[in-house]
C-alpha cells in the first residue's frame, strides 16, 4: 500500500526556515516524481515544486513564488522527500503536501497524496 | 505561465442534480489536465487524469471532457458525499498550476 506522511510542519517566524519531511513507503521511492503542494487557510492549492525521478537525476522544478526560497531533496536510502524552506513569508502559511506523480501518457500526474503538515509563519 | 479559469467559483445544488464545472485553459495544454476534489481537512483526491481518464475507484457519475483549452468536468448525479471542491490542474508546462477552485455546495 503506498502511504505518504509528512511532518516537520510548525510555527516559525518570518525570515526563518523550516524542513518538511515526507516518508514514502510501499513503493519504488527512486522510481517516482515527487511534488509538493500546498493549500493556504481561504485559498486554493498552488503547487510548489517538484523532484524528478533517479533516472531523469533528480532535477527539480519550482513555483516562480518559492524559487529561489524553497529546495527540494530527496534521500532514496531512506524513502523520504524533503522541502526545505527559507526566508519564509506569511503568505507561505498553509498546508503542505507531497504527493506521488505516476506517468500517463508521458506525463506524470499526482496519483497518491500525503495528509498534509501544516506550516504558519508568524511573528 | 498557463493561467487557469474555472466556473462557476461556487455552485449550490440538490442530491440527484447534474453538476458541470468548466476550467479553461491561457494557451493550449493538449489533453494534460486532471481534476482533483478536496474536502475540509483532507488531502486533495484524483478524479479525472488525461482530460477524461477515470482514477481507478472513482465512480462513473464523474467524467471529463474537453482538449485545448477547454475542459469539463461533469457530475451527473450528484451525491452527499460530492459536496467538496474541485480544482483543475494544467501538467502541460512548468510552473504547473491549480485552478481557483468550484466549491459545490448544498442547496
Amino acid at each position: 500500500e503506498v502511504q505518504l506522511v509528512e511532518s516537520g510542519g510548525g510555527l516559525v517566524q518570518p525570515g526563518g526556515s523550516l524542513r518538511l519531511s515526507c516518508a514514502a513507503s510501499g513503493f519504488s521511492f527512486s522510481d517516482h516524481y515527487m511534488d509538493w503542494v500546498r493549500l493556504a487557510p481561504g485559498k486554493g492549492l498552488e503547487w510548489v515544486g517538484r523532484s524528478r525521478n533517479k533516472a531523469n537525476s533528480y532535477t527539480t522544478e519550482y513555483a516562480a513564488s518559492v524559487k529561489g526560497r524553497f529546495s527540494i531533496s530527496r534521500d532514496d536510502s531512506k524513502n523520504s522527500l524533503y522541502l526545505q524552506m527559507n526566508s519564509l513569508k506569511t503568505d507561505d502559511t498553509a498546508v503542505y503536501y507531497c504527493s506521488r506523480a505516476d506517468f500517463s501518457g508521458g506525463i506524470p500526474y499526482s496519483f497518491y497524496w500525503g495528509q498534509g503538515t501544516l506550516v504558519t509563519v508568524s511573528s | 505561465d498557463i493561467q487557469l479559469t474555472q466556473s462557476p467559483s461556487f455552485l449550490s445544488a440538490s442530491v440527484g442534480d447534474r453538476v458541470t464545472i468548466t476550467c479553461r485553459a491561457s494557451q493550449g495544454i493538449s489533453s494534460y489536465l486532471a481534476w482533483y476534489q478536496q474536502k475540509p481537512g483532507k488531502a486533495p483526491k484524483l478524479l479525472i487524469y488525461a482530460a477524461f481518464t477515470l482514477q481507478s475507484g472513482v465512480p462513473s457519475r464523474f467524467s471529463g471532457s474537453g482538449s485545448g483549452t477547454e475542459f469539463t468536468l461533469t457530475i451527473s448525479s450528484l451525491q452527499p458525499e460530492d459536496f467538496a471542491t474541485y480544482y483543475c490542474q494544467q501538467l502541460n508546462s512548468y510552473p504547473l498550476t491549480f485552478g481557483p477552485g468550484t466549491k459545490v455546495d448544498i442547496k
